[in-house]
C-alpha cells in the first residue's frame, strides 16, 4: 500500500532557530517527491521537487534531501521566521495509469515563537 | 494570471441537502484534481478529470459524490444528501502537465 509518514506530528521552535522535518515513504513506482507548505486556511504551495536521481535541493532557507535507497526525505529550515509557522507536507508522486498520482503525508505542524 | 479559484470558500449545509463546490483551473490548464482533507489528516485524492472526461475516480465514494469538468465553465464536485462525516476541506488542483497548483479550498460544514 502506498504510504507517506511524517514526523514529528508537531513542532515548536523559537524564531531564528533551525529545524528538520522527516518523511518516510513506501510508494511504488516512485516518480518524484515534493515538499509543500500549507498555511492555515489555504491550499498547499510547492517548496521543492526532487526526482529519483537528486539527493538535495534548496529553495532559499529551505533545503530538502532525498535518499531513494532508504526511502527517506527531510526538510531543513534555516534561521526560522514567524511566517514559517504552517503545516509542511511531504508528497510522493507515483506513476499510475499514465499520470502522476500524489500521495500526501499528514504533515508536520510547525509553530515558530518569538 | 489568476491562480486556481474555488468557490464558495465556506459552505454550510444541513444533513440531507446538496453541496456544490466549484473549481476554476488556472488559465490554459486542462487537468483538474479534487482532494478531501479531514481535520488533522493529509489530503486524500478523490478524482482526476480532463475536459469532459473522468480519468481516475478511484478515490471517490461510491454513492452521493460526483464530479464533472464540462467543456465550458468550472469543474463541479457535487455531494448529494450530505451527512456530518462529509464535513471537511475540499481542495482542487489544476495542471498543464505534471505540476499541480492548488486552490484555497472550500470548507464544508454539515450541521
Amino acid at each position: 500500500k502506498n504510504q507517506v509518514e511524517q514526523s514529528p506530528q508537531s513542532l515548536i521552535i523559537l524564531e531564528g532557530k533551525n529545524c528538520t522535518l522527516q518523511c518516510n515513504y513506501t510508494v511504488s513506482p516512485f516518480s518524484n517527491l515534493r515538499w509543500y507548505k500549507q498555511d492555515t486556511g489555504r491550499g498547499p504551495v510547492s517548496l521543492t521537487i526532487m526526482t529519483f536521481s537528486e539527493n538535495t535541493k534548496s529553495n532559499g532557507r529551505y533545503t530538502a534531501t532525498l535518499d531513494a535507497d532508504t526511502k527517506q526525505s527531510s526538510l531543513h529550515i534555516t534561521a526560522s521566521q514567524l511566517s514559517d509557522s504552517a503545516s509542511y507536507i511531504c508528497v510522493v508522486s507515483a506513476q499510475s495509469g499514465g499520470y502522476n498520482k500524489l500521495i500526501f503525508g499528514a504533515g508536520t505542524r510547525l509553530a515558530v515563537h518569538p | 494570471n489568476a491562480g486556481v479559484m474555488q468557490n464558495p470558500r465556506h459552505l454550510v449545509r444541513r444533513r440531507g441537502q446538496e453541496a456544490r463546490l466549484r473549481c476554476s483551473p488556472m488559465k490554459g490548464h486542462s487537468h483538474v484534481y479534487w482532494y478531501r482533507q479531514l481535520p488533522e489528516e493529509g489530503l486524500k485524492f478523490m478524482v482526476y478529470l480532463q475536459k469532459e472526461n473522468i480519468i481516475d475516480e478511484s478515490g471517490m465514494p461510491k454513492e452521493r459524490f460526483s464530479a464533472e469538468f464540462p467543456k465550458e465553465g468550472p469543474s463541479i464536485l457535487r455531494i448529494q444528501q450530505v451527512v456530518r462525516g462529509d464535513s471537511a476541506a475540499y481542495f482542487c488542483a489544476s495542471s498543464l502537465q505534471n505540476e499541480q497548483f492548488f486552490g484555497p479550498g472550500t470548507r464544508l460544514t454539515v450541521l
